[in-house]
């Protein structure tokens, strides 16, 4: 059965620092993988998603994501941190032939000022 | 393109009492899901469609949960009777019917907050 980990439960970083948000997944074979964010009292809006090609995908809002092969990861990086990013990052993996998402626990990230 | 509306937002009910929740997906497409999102939880499928036939309710606890989606379009999801565990978010998203990579990005809802007395 395919698996999510995100190892970071809360993660609080400054305004202009950078960020790595880490997940971790389970499957037997190459996987779609996602990252949604989470703001309070919304839905989840897709950031990025890696389905094959360049490993290095770029998302909206300035996030990018590298899949790592070697690694079963697919880290959310963003150079320098806006207030506004404060919220839940959830990454999802899904298994090709099957649609629905299997998602981790969520990182939530607080920006300091 | 107008996104997955979801309704009630909100709702507060003493348990044993029944509830229900109403989605639209976005116009087209084939496949809805619904998710439960329990408090500092990631979402978890309840119900798959696809079109109006259930694809995956394996997750589904049948004795008290339902959900059906007539004509392949809206969705409705209930509860009855609920218990206090069932307190969570309710996330409907819907995914197209495409040949490629796009047919697994989902879109979601604002979704149901439900809170159980």
């Amino acid at each position: 059965a395919q698996s999510v980990t995100q190892p970071d439960i809360h993660i609080t970083v400054s305004e202009g620092a950078s960020l790595e948000l880490r997940c971790n997944y389970s499957y037997g074979a190459t996987p779609y993988l996602f990252w949604y964010v989470q703001s309070p009292g919304q839905g989840l809006q897709l950031l990025l998603k890696y389905f094959s090609g360049d490993t290095l995908v770029q998302g909206i809002k300035g996030f990018e994501a590298e899949f790592k092969r070697s690694q079963s990861s697919f880290n959310l990086r963003k150079p320098s941190v806006h207030w506004s990013d404060a919220a839940e990052y959830f990454c999802a993996v899904v298994g090709t032939g099957r649609r629905a998402l299997t998602f981790g626990s969520g990182t939530r990230l607080q920006v300091q000022p | 393109e107008a996104g997955v509306a979801q309704s009630p937002r909100y709702k507060i009910i003493e348990k044993r009492q029944s509830v229900a929740f109403w989605c639209n997906p976005i116009s087209g497409h084939a496949t809805l899901y619904w998710y439960q999102q329990i408090l500092g939880q990631g979402p978890k499928l309840l119900i798959q469609f696809q079109n109006n036939g259930v694809v995956d309710d394996s997750q589904l606890p049948k004795d008290r949960f339902s959900a059906e989606r007539l004509k392949g379009v809206d969705s409705t999801l209930k509860i009855q009777p609920a218990k206090l565990e069932d307190s969570a978010v309710y996330l409907c998203a819907s995914s197209s019917q495409n040949r490629d990579g796009t047919a697994y990005e989902q879109y979601f809802g604002p979704g149901t907050r439900l809170t159980v007395t």
